[in-house]
């Protein structure tokens, strides 16, 4: 998968707990993407991110949910006061550039998280 | 609202056959489409991708065809082999936004 690391593969926490799930792109990729993937559904996209800036975050849950891509150190994507339906596959991607001017997304091997 | 559908959860195919996948959009907006393969338990790896200024992109065994007035997308593989055997997501995007809207997969199952 062309290099995104993400981690932790697996999480556990419990109704309530926060969970941190942390991505690191491709040296030289500025651009990051966190989507979702429920069971036995698509990935849905969530937020957008290039260096210290959201472009789109229009996926994103309206509460618990943030993202950021500081200017060192790897993307995060927070989730606060986790609830069960939060339980799902967490994939980060990244880019060198834009989709538009035919750049490829590479996508890391997910972050599994699952709420008790 | 599902902008992007691959109305068929599954195939199988026999090894050495074509396999055909396809997928419906509706958005009118979308220029950019492409398709992803998925292992269980692993992220999606890209396939092929295809401008919509284009109507056929080939590489190697794997052929994507853009049917822009059916708003249609097809991917062919041939000849499938069993090593195909995993889901795969069509994805489109439109000019005026860098995000991916993916349909919900299609179960490619390739056996001997």
């Amino acid at each position: 998968n062309a290099g995104v690391m993400q981690n932790p593969r697996h999480l556990v926490r419990r109704r309530g707990q926060e969970a941190r799930l942390r991505c690191s792109p491709v040296k030289g990729h500025s651009h990051v993407y966190w989507y979702r993937q429920l069971p036995e559904e698509g990935l849905k996209f969530m937020v957008y991110l290039q260096k210290e800036n959201i472009i789109d975050e229009s996926g994103m849950p309206k509460e618990r949910f943030s993202a950021e891509f500081p200017k060192e150190g790897p993307s995060i994507l927070r989730i606060q006061q986790v609830v069960r339906g939060d339980s799902a596959a967490y994939f980060c991607a990244s880019s060198p550039g834009t989709i538009q001017a035919g750049n490829t997304i590479y996508f890391g091997e997910g972050s599994w998280l699952t709420v008790v | 609202d599902q902008q992007v559908k691959q109305n068929s959860p599954s195939l199988s195919v026999q090894e050495g056959r074509i396999s055909i996948l396809n997928c419906d959009y509706t958005n009118s907006m979308f220029d950019y489409f492409l398709w992803y393969k998925k292992y269980p338990a692993e992220g999606p790896t890209f396939l092929i991708s295809i401008s919509s200024i284009k109507d056929k992109n080939e590489d190697g065994r794997f052929t994507v065809f853009l049917n822009k007035s059916a708003k249609h997308l097809s991917l062919h593989i041939v000849p499938s082999q069993p090593g195909d055997s995993a889901v795969y997501f069509c994805a489109a995007s439109s000019y005026n936004t860098d995000k991916l809207i993916f349909g919900t997969g299609t179960r490619l199952q390739v056996f001997p």
